[in-house]
């Protein structure tokens, strides 16, 4: 079956610094991808939509400068936390629509401190 | 909008006792409805899903019904297991779409 494979499933970073997410399709395309966000025993929030080739679309209240998508190619997104914060501190999700429903990837935890 | 309203949690149960687990959702139209596991530091596997009105999922002995007239997927499971404590979440997707989760309700089965 279809597999999203993320990466890295947890990072631990220094407040100020930025964090690269990835998440590769690996056997099929991914045109779009899903980011999602979980904070402790809650559910996940929709932050963002991206889409192969165009700009991403971002849910309300979420900073495009902060929250950074890029999707280069039918097989790669990548969400970049810049300039992160504690705040920033959660579970990241990714998750791609196909053929076969929808593929998430294993997460990651991002600790900021 | 769309959104998914689930029973709050949490969930405790002793091993083979019936597992009901309650979903509702609002929508414009008909959506798919899902419903996904999450285990401790682990992404979201699905479960079970349903595309259309009075469809059953059904996997590892669980079971939802797609109910268009009272808008509800509940997940039921005759008889628990340890190995089933994880957080639940109900979803809704329409035509690959985003999906929209509910809360998610965390599930202790104890020997």
């Amino acid at each position: 079956g279809a597999v999203v494979s993320q990466h890295p499933s947890r990072v631990i970073c220094k407040s100020g610094t930025s964090v690269k997410i990835e998440c590769r399709s690996l056997d099929f395309q991914a045109t779009t991808m899903f980011w999602y966000r979980q904070f402790p025993k809650q559910s996940l929030m929709l932050m963002a939509t991206s889409n192969e080739g165009s700009k991403a679309t971002y849910e309300q209240g979420v900073e495009k400068d902060k929250f950074l998508i890029n999707h280069a190619s039918l097989t790669l997104s990548t969400l970049t936390v810049t300039s992160a914060h504690p705040e920033d501190s959660s579970f990241y999700i990714c998750s791609a629509p196909g053929e076969y429903g929808y593929t998430f990837g294993s997460g990651t935890r991002l600790t900021v401190v | 909008g769309d959104s998914v309203t689930q029973m709050e949690g949490p969930v405790t149960l002793s091993e083979e006792a019936f597992l009901t687990i309650n979903c509702t959702y609002t929508a414009t139209g008909y959506p798919s409805l899902f419903w996904y596991v999450q285990y401790p530091g682990e992404g979201l596997q699905l479960l079970l899903k349903a595309t259309k009105a009075d469809d059953k999922g059904s996997n590892k002995g669980f079971e939802a019904t797609y109910r268009k007239e009272t808008t509800s997927f509940h997940l039921e499971k005759g008889s628990v297991q340890v190995s089933d404590s994880a957080v639940y979440f109900c979803a809704l997707s329409f035509n690959n779409n985003d999906m929209r989760f509910g809360a998610g309700t965390r599930l202790t089965v104890k020997p």
